[in-house]
């Protein structure tokens, strides 16, 4: 089945403790990215990446990481947590310019 | 600053009725224009992809395009309660990079 896995899907942690959330798609898509959602804002992107080491902020990158060492995995680095990256995150992926997205299922990040 | 504007809502129509969706955008370079559904703690799915000024139908869905205006639409025929969503327009422009912006969405009901 084609799809776009996240993990985890819930996160509960304290201000500046490291953590990571994976992204894995099997589609082979080239492009992948990350947005965020919030209510009243829709949903703003952080990060996207064209392919294997190709990657570019989006509008909301501040306080975020990525990578792209493989084309199937694009995981979301948070270095030092803060509370206003309390959210629900999306990992998207699509194949070649058109971009259509296929999303995971979120991830709800709380951050105390 | 490129924007996506969207009418928040909530658009309550009757179920069988015509729900009309409309949506702007600012950046001049946006080249492709998608309509995607999101029920209430989902993700996003696709809708509707339009890339060309003029309609494209897909079953009970149309989209609109107006690039001289910079405006989409979307129209859902014969609405059902099923429809009753949030309906997220998105834009993504190939000049400065490949981000997408999307709106902050336009929650539907429809009503039996």
């Amino acid at each position: 089945e084609a799809q776009v896995t996240q993990n985890p899907r819930y996160l509960i942690t304290v201000t500046g403790k490291k953590l990571t959330v994976t992204c894995s798609q099997n589609m082979n898509h080239e492009y992948m990215s990350w947005y965020r959602q919030d209510p009243g804002l829709g949903l703003r992107q952080i990060y996207y990446s064209m392919n294997v080491e190709v990657t570019d902020k989006g509008d909301v990158p501040e306080g975020y990481k990525v990578s792209r060492k493989e084309k199937r995995n694009f995981p979301l680095i948070l270095e030092s947590p803060s509370p206003n990256q309390t959210s629900l995150y999306f990992c998207a992926s699509a194949q070649g310019a058109k971009n259509i997205q296929y999303f995971g299922a979120g991830t709800r990040l709380s951050v105390l | 600053q490129k924007e996506v504007e969207q009418n928040s809502g909530p658009l309550s129509v009757p179920e069988g009725a015509i729900a009309s969706l409309n949506c702007t955008y600012s950046d001049r370079g946006s080249q492709s224009f998608f309509w995607y559904r999101q029920y209430s703690g989902k993700s996003p799915e696709l809708i509707m992809s339009i890339y060309s000024n003029g309609d494209k139908e897909d079953g009970r869905f149309t989209a609109q395009l107006n690039k001289a205006s910079q405006y989409v639409s979307l129209l859902i025929r014969d609405s059902q309660p099923s429809d009753s969503a949030t309906y997220l327009c998105a834009v993504m422009a190939y000049t400065g990079g490949f981000k997408t912006i999307f709106g902050a969405g336009t929650r539907l009901f429809v009503k039996a």
